[in-house]
C-alpha cells in the first residue's frame, strides 16, 4: 500500500512568486492534514480535510495560503505571492475517521520550500 | 495555550537504554502521542498513550502520567538506526480532530 507522497519535495522561488504544493493521501483515507515546519520550530497544524469540506483551517497563517481538495481525494496547497517566511517544510498527513484521536497520523516526506 | 516540553538533544550509546521526557500543559487532554522522524524523512508514528501506565512495542515503550501531565519514551537496545528526532504531540483539546499540537522534538544520537 503507497504512503502519503507530496511533490514537489523540494522547491526554490523568488519572493513574490507562487508555489502550488501537492498531496495524494493513503488511499481510503477521508482525514488530510497539513502541517509545516519553520527551521526551529515545532510542526504546527495548517488545516485539516474531511473528505473535500475543510474542517478545520484555524491554523492557516493568512490568507496568501489557498488549500484545495476537490473530489475528496489529493490536495494542493498553493501560496500566493511567497514571503520569506513562508520557508520550511510542508507536511501532509492523513488518517482514517478519528485517527488523530488516537493519535495515529500517516505522514508524507514533505515538501521543502526555500523563499529567496 | 497548549504548550510541549522535552529536552532538545539527548546522547547515548549503542545497546543504552534512554529516555526522553515529556511534559504538557493542556487545557483538556485526549492523550500524548510520539512521533520518530530520520532527517528529511517523514515523521512515523510510535505509540498513543490514553490512559496512565506503560504500553510497550518490541524495544521502545511509553508511559503516561495524566496526574502529572507527564510522559516518556524509553527506548531500550539502542541501535545506530534509532539516530533521528522524536516528538510528543497531543491533539488540541476542543479542536477537529486532526490538530495536533506537537513539541519541538529532541535529537537523539546513537553512538557506537
Amino acid at each position: 500500500e503507497a504512503g502519503v507522497t507530496q511533490f514537489p519535495s523540494h522547491s526554490v522561488i523568488e519572493k513574490g512568486q507562487t508555489v502550488t504544493l501537492r498531496c495524494d493521501p493513503i488511499s481510503g483515507h477521508d482525514n488530510l492534514y497539513w502541517y509545516r515546519r519553520v527551521m526551529g520550530k515545532e510542526i504546527k497544524f495548517l488545516l485539516h480535510f474531511v473528505k473535500e469540506s475543510k474542517q478545520d483551517e484555524s491554523g492557516m497563517p493568512n490568507n496568501r495560503f489557498l488549500a484545495e481538495r476537490t473530489g475528496g481525494t489529493y490536495s494542493t496547497l498553493k501560496v500566493q505571492p511567497a514571503e520569506l517566511e513562508d520557508s520550511g517544510v510542508y507536511f501532509c498527513a492523513s488518517s482514517q475517521e478519528g485517527g488523530a484521536i488516537t493519535g495515529e497520523l500517516f505522514f508524507g516526506e514533505g515538501s521543502r520550500l526555500t523563499v529567496l | 495555550g497548549q504548550s510541549l516540553e522535552q529536552p532538545s538533544e539527548v546522547t547515548a550509546v549503542e545497546g543504552a537504554i534512554v529516555q526522553i521526557n515529556c511534559t504538557y500543559q493542556t487545557s483538556g487532554f485526549y492523550g500524548l502521542s510520539w512521533y520518530q522522524q530520520h532527517d528529511g524523512g517523514a515523521p512515523t508514528f510510535l505509540s498513543y498513550n490514553a490512559l496512565d501506565g506503560l504500553e510497550e512495542t518490541g524495544r521502545f515503550s511509553s508511559f503516561l502520567s495524566r496526574s502529572d501531565s507527564y510522559g516518556y519514551l524509553l527506548l531500550q537496545e539502542l541501535q545506530m538506526k534509532d539516530s533521528a528526532s522524536y516528538f510528543c504531540a497531543v491533539p488540541y483539546y476542543g479542536g477537529s480532530q486532526g490538530n495536533l499540537i506537537f513539541g519541538k522534538g529532541t535529537k537523539l544520537s546513537v553512538k557506537p
